[in-house]
């Protein structure tokens, strides 16, 4: 059985970092991309960031270029979001996600973060 | 990067059909056909609905129905359940790895 799930949501003062963690099991890791998704509370989802099986390629929505970096660790079948400069419209819960060629199949339940002073 | 155009809301009494519209550019919906629908119950993860404009995945009933017309995808419920209630959300390959979703539509079973 596919599972993903995400740790490290917490409530950060704007400026502060995070990084964020998604653990996967059932499938096998190393062959796939990887992405994050986001929703802002009481809001749409929005896409964040992919990551190509061997992390050699990733990419990004604009609006958090320069500051978040999506990594993984193959051997600990990991997906990683560090993310800085956060701000406050960077409150959403993060979502992981497993990505086939044009979609997102198998989803975490997601992880709270939230910026505020 | 601009959100995928979804109707904020559509309802129908049960067992009649619903259609949700997503509409795109060239550049994401009318240039590939990887567009993909979720649902999303509140406070839970999404689930995949729909890939490849009209594929189904394995456990998805076929009253769920997906299609494309130029830069619009569509959605379509048919014999609407009660808990076919929910919000769903298209999505679209934009190109260069990346990927935008729809603003969301909240589906109501009257």
């Amino acid at each position: 059985e596919v599972q993903l799930v995400e740790s490290g949501g917490d409530l950060v003062q704007p400026g502060g970092s995070l990084r964020l963690s998604c653990a996967a099991s059932g499938f096998t890791f190393n062959i796939v991309w990887m992405t994050w998704v986001r929703q802002a509370p009481g809001k749409g989802l929005e896409w964040v960031a992919n990551i190509k099986q061997d992390g050699t390629e990733e990419y990004y929505v604009d609006s958090v270029k320069g500051r978040f970096t999506i990594s993984r660790d193959n051997a600990k079948n990991s997906l990683y979001l560090q993310m800085n400069s956060l701000r406050a419209e960077d409150t959403a819960v993060y979502y992981c996600a497993r990505v086939r060629p044009g979609y997102h199949d198998y989803w975490g339940q997601g992880t709270l973060v939230t910026v505020s002073s | 990067q601009s959100a995928l155009t979804q109707p904020r809301s559509v309802s129908g009494s049960p067992g009649q059909s619903v259609t949700i519209s997503c509409t795109g550019t060239s550049s994401d919906v009318g240039g590939y056909n990887s567009v993909s629908w979720y649902q999303q119950h509140p406070g839970k993860a999404p689930k995949l609905m729909i890939y490849d404009v009209t594929k189904r995945p394995s456990g998805v009933p076929d009253r769920f129905s997906g299609s494309k017309s130029g830069n619009t995808a569509s959605l379509t419920i048919s014999g609407l359940q009660a808990e076919d209630e929910s919000d769903y959300y298209c999505c679209s390959y934009a190109g260069s790895y990346t990927y935008v979703f729809g603003t969301g539509t909240k589906v109501t079973v009257l």
